[in-house]
């Protein structure tokens, strides 16, 4: 799997929006970006997932740029309840043995009132 | 829908005990199941995957086992637990380009 780099910690007021980047520029063009996260104590909830296109759920926006190599996981309006550590993950589309999903260490974003 | 289920929540075990851990998922056939463990305040570690029935991997050495006996169910095992064993255990199933989790087993091995 192509390696991802994240900001270990950030802050963001309540409310506003929180944005946290990652840089993966050994991407392979087959390649996905996937986000998840992980609140205290819980197993990783899946946010959102993209391969050129921007891409927008209920939960967040993604954003990727031209060439691939970082991407944007956008927060719109961010709640105390957003507090989580965030994993930026890259992984081939296919269903083989090996394409498990390889956890860094993530961003640990807090959500300050 | 899919759902996956994994308990206990937490476990406490002496060490040398026995551990058995299991995790079965509803709602898909033939997924790929995982189990992976975090140290507090790490990341998460793949121990094992499985594509199929009887089908392990593992991906680092330890004292630690893994067994599939049907599709749907995934069974972590230890025969004599040690204190470094302690951890979050979870269980993940992925299907295509999805991965869902289940909520973890925290074990303090004492």
């Amino acid at each position: 799997d192509a390696k991802t780099t994240q900001p270990p910690s950030m802050d963001c007021a309540e409310g506003r929006a929180a944005n946290l980047p990652c840089n993966h520029s050994t991407i392979s063009g087959n390649e996905y970006v996937y986000w998840y996260r992980q609140i205290h104590s819980q197993g990783p909830q899946y946010i959102i997932h993209g391969l050129k296109n921007n891409e927008t759920n209920e939960m967040a926006s993604l954003i990727i740029t031209e060439d691939r190599k970082s991407s944007t996981l956008i927060l719109p309006h961010a709640t105390l309840r957003d507090t989580a550590v965030y994993y930026c993950i890259v992984r081939p589309p296919s269903n083989n043995a090996g394409n498990m999903l390889t956890f860094g260490g993530g961003t640990r974003l807090m959500v300050k009132p | 829908s899919q759902t996956i289920h994994q308990w206990p929540a937490t476990l406490v075990q002496p060490v040398g005990s026995p551990l058995s851990l299991e995790c079965t998922v509803e709602g898909t056939s033939n997924p790929n199941l995982y189990w992976y463990r975090q140290a507090a305040g790490r990341g998460l570690q793949l121990l094992f995957y499985s594509v199929g029935i009887g089908q392990i991997s593992s991906e680092v050495p330890q004292n630690l086992s893994a067994s599939r006996p049907q599709d749907r169910q995934f069974i972590l095992s230890s025969k004599k637990l040690l204190l470094s064993d302690s951890g979050f255990y979870l269980c993940a199933w992925s299907f295509r380009l999805e991965a869902f989790f289940g909520q973890g087993t925290r074990l303090t091995v004492v």
